[in-house]
């Protein structure tokens, strides 16, 4: 299976800064149909995951836009422009480009 | 307004069996593939496994901690997914998610397998 690496695993912010996580993947995600299918997940306390972004860069509907992601390869980032207080919660990178669908192990995002 | 509302979970021992089910609305199911996904108490994510659409092949795949013990199916007549697990292990307790797309989550339903 494809492992994928995040990190910080803990990332405590000041509200309104920036912040970012990395995740690395353990082999190329890029699909033979030229898409790369890599997902950002946030899980707020006590919810179900709720997918940001996907393929790579592309925000879910009703996702502001401080969320941001990038990367290719296996060197992928998802950035908060600007942290807010409902962002706190558990993010998760996941990669469905090779079955089966794996997950980076979370980072969990607290206000300082 | 795509839902997934997912139900069956519950205690049991282990070795013992659970059928969970998934009843979707909102998007056109029998054109879906469908999926289970896990998360322990307190722990990161794990895809269960798959079922493609009927047009698809209607094939399932798992992921190896739970192959030959786990079944998925679906009837698309009910808008509904299952997922029948069998032999069930300690360390199969989790809250068990029904997801389509990767972007569609249900709330999940929590197994415990515990003596």
């Amino acid at each position: 299976d494809v492992v994928m690496t995040q990190s910080p695993l803990s990332l405590p912010v000041t509200l309104g800064q920036p912040a970012s996580i990395s995740c690395r993947s353990s082999q190329s995600l890029v699909y033979s149909d030229g898409n790369t299918y890599l997902n950002w997940f946030q899980q707020r306390p006590g919810q179900s995951p709720r997918r940001l972004i996907y393929k790579v860069s592309n925000r879910d509907s009703g996702v502001p836009d401080r969320f941001s992601g990038s990367g290719s390869g296996t060197d992928f980032t998802l950035k908060i422009s600007r942290v807010e207080a409902e962002d706190v919660g558990v993010y998760y990178c996941m990669q469905g480009t090779h079955w089966p669908g794996t997950f980076g192990q979370g980072t969990r995002l607290e206000i300082k | 307004e795509v839902q997934l509302v997912e139900s069956g979970g519950g205690l049991v021992k282990p070795g013992g069996s659970l059928k969970l089910s998934c009843a979707a609305s909102g998007f056109t199911f029998s054109n879906a593939w469908m999926n289970w996904v896990r998360q322990a108490p307190g722990k990161g994510l794990e895809w269960v496994g798959r079922i493609k659409s009927k047009a698809d092949g209607g094939t399932t795949d798992y992921a190896a901690p739970v192959k030959g013990r786990f079944t998925i199916s679906r009837d698309d007549s009910k808008n509904t997914l299952y997922l029948q697990m069998n032999g069930l292990k300690t360390e199969d307790t989790a809250v068990y998610y029904c997801i389509v797309g990767a972007q569609t989550w249900g709330r999940g339903t929590l197994v415990t397998v515990s003596s």
